[in-house]
């Protein structure tokens, strides 16, 4: 086991509602990112938190956004949900030191289903 | 046209077999090089780094090769416990990975 925490482990939602995915780190990590996979595809970058900041992302549009706590924990919220956010979310745990790049610990995700 | 290219297969291999899969990535100012492992509705984990001088770790060899900006990956005597999707992997910057679709493998008896 990774020590990377993901909830809930499935949601159902309907277009238009809106969604909030928890994700806690591995104890010691103090960068969170945040993947979409599509079933047959590989996940792709949402975006990544360090200490509580933005700290990149990829092509998605605003009304996808984030947080990060104090604990590193972290939220991704998907606003005015569409067909194609059905998609597994994966929330990735890792260390930044300085311009290290450090490995990425994976949870086990979130499936997400919109009807 | 996608960054990072990979063959979706499925390749089916006897278990022993000696298999290679491949990928290529387009932006050259790529800095650091993976190869994940997904099993059937479970999280991407990393199998290996890639590097230059290319790296083995037990029945797994990973090569990269930046002037045709191509990395392979090759397992030796498949397990069925090696049944699963690989994913091969580029990052530059600040922790952003970015993914191929993966390459499934079936190792039968």
């Amino acid at each position: 086991e990774t020590g990377v925490t993901q909830s809930p482990t499935h949601l159902i939602k309907t277009r238009g509602q809106q969604v909030t995915l928890r994700c806690s780190s591995q104890s010691g990590h103090n960068t969170v990112s945040w993947y979409q996979q599509a079933l047959g595809q590989g996940p792709q970058f949402i975006f990544q938190y360090y200490r509580e900041e933005e700290n990149g992302r990829g092509n998605f549009p605003p009304r996808f956004s984030g947080l990060q706590f104090p604990n590193y924990s972290s939220e991704l919220n998907v606003n005015a949900l569409e067909l194609d956010d059905s998609a597994l979310y994966l929330c990735a745990s890792s260390s930044t030191t300085g311009k290290r790049i450090n490995e990425q610990f994976f949870g086990p995700g979130t499936r997400l289903t919109v009807l | 046209r996608k960054e990072v290219e990979q063959d979706p297969g499925p390749f089916n291999v006897p278990e022993g077999a000696t298999v290679a899969f491949n990928c290529t990535y387009s932006n050259s100012a790529s800095q650091s090089f993976f190869w994940y492992r997904q099993d059937c509705r479970k999280e991407p984990k990393l199998l290996m780094s890639v590097y230059s001088s290319g790296n083995e770790d037990g029945r797994f060899t990973a090569q990269l090769n930046r002037a045709s900006q191509y990395i392979s990956l090759l397992i030796r005597d498949s397990k069925l416990s090696d049944s699963a999707t690989y994913l091969c992997v580029v990052s530059r910057g600040y922790n952003k990975l970015i993914f191929g679709a993966g390459t499934r493998l079936a190792v039968h008896p």
